[in-house]
């Protein structure tokens, strides 16, 4: 099974920040990622598919890249609607596995 | 509007049985997968099981094999997941989601609000 991590697990920013999360998978998974933000209680919302192509409605603060292994989610200006749980998701080759997840944080 | 809602789901003594079911409308459901996805309490994500819109093949977790059966009633909009021999780690909430094609899926780009599922004596 490929595993995904996220880091950090936990990020502390600002409204107006530059943040990223960085995600690694054991294998290559091409640019076969999807990242995802969840609020507390709330289904998770897809953002982000094949490492950086934007999901429709999603505000363009958000963007993805990277390929292989290593993939980053950035969110250009941090608002306030985005303090959140990101999770990062290979759809290279079955199972499907998920990162542990980074929890962003108003500092 | 695309819509996913779960119901099913409850208490359990282990060794149980629950049927989860996801009425799908605002979109052609047997034009796309489907999945189930779990989070419990406190944790991640985690995938259990996908059927595709095409042809119902399947594809499952470890953890969900030999235990869940993922299945689809195109005339009636719905997905479902049969669940026995529950164990206190299938405690969790389950999300159905749809796939973005009808064949296998990859992600989800809808989700439903999800159903709890407590494995409890």
């Amino acid at each position: 099974d490929i595993e995904m991590t996220q880091s950090p697990s936990t990020l502390s920013a600002s409204v107006g920040d530059r943040v990223s999360i960085t995600c690694r998978a054991t294998q290559s998974i091409g640019r076969w990622l999807a990242w995802y933000q969840q609020k507390p209680g709330k289904a998770p919302n897809l953002l982000i598919y094949k490492t950086s192509s934007l999901e429709s409605g999603v505000p363009s603060r958000f963007s993805g890249s990277g390929s292989g292994t290593e993939f980053t989610l950035t969110i250009s200006s941090l608002q306030p609607d985005d303090f959140a749980t990101y999770y990062c998701q290979q759809y290279n080759s079955s199972p499907l596995t998920f990162g542990g997840g980074t929890k962003v944080e108003i500092k | 509007e695309v819509q996913l809602l779960e119901s099913g789901g409850g208490l359990v003594q282990p060794g149980g049985s629950l049927r989860l079911s996801c009425a799908a409308s605002g979109f052609t459901f047997s034009s796309y997968a489907m999945s189930w996805v779990r989070q419990p309490p406190g944790r991640g994500l985690e995938w259990v099981s996908a059927i595709s819109g095409s042809d119902g093949s399947t594809s499952n977790a470890d953890s969900a094999k030999g235990r869940f059966t993922i299945s689809r009633d195109n005339s009636k909009n719905t997905l479902y997941l049969q669940m026995n021999s529950l164990r206190g780690e299938d405690t969790a909430v389950y999300y159905c989601a749809k796939g973005a094609s009808i064949s296998g899926w990859l992600y989800g780009d809808v989700w439903g609000l999800g159903t709890t599922v407590t494995v409890s004596s």
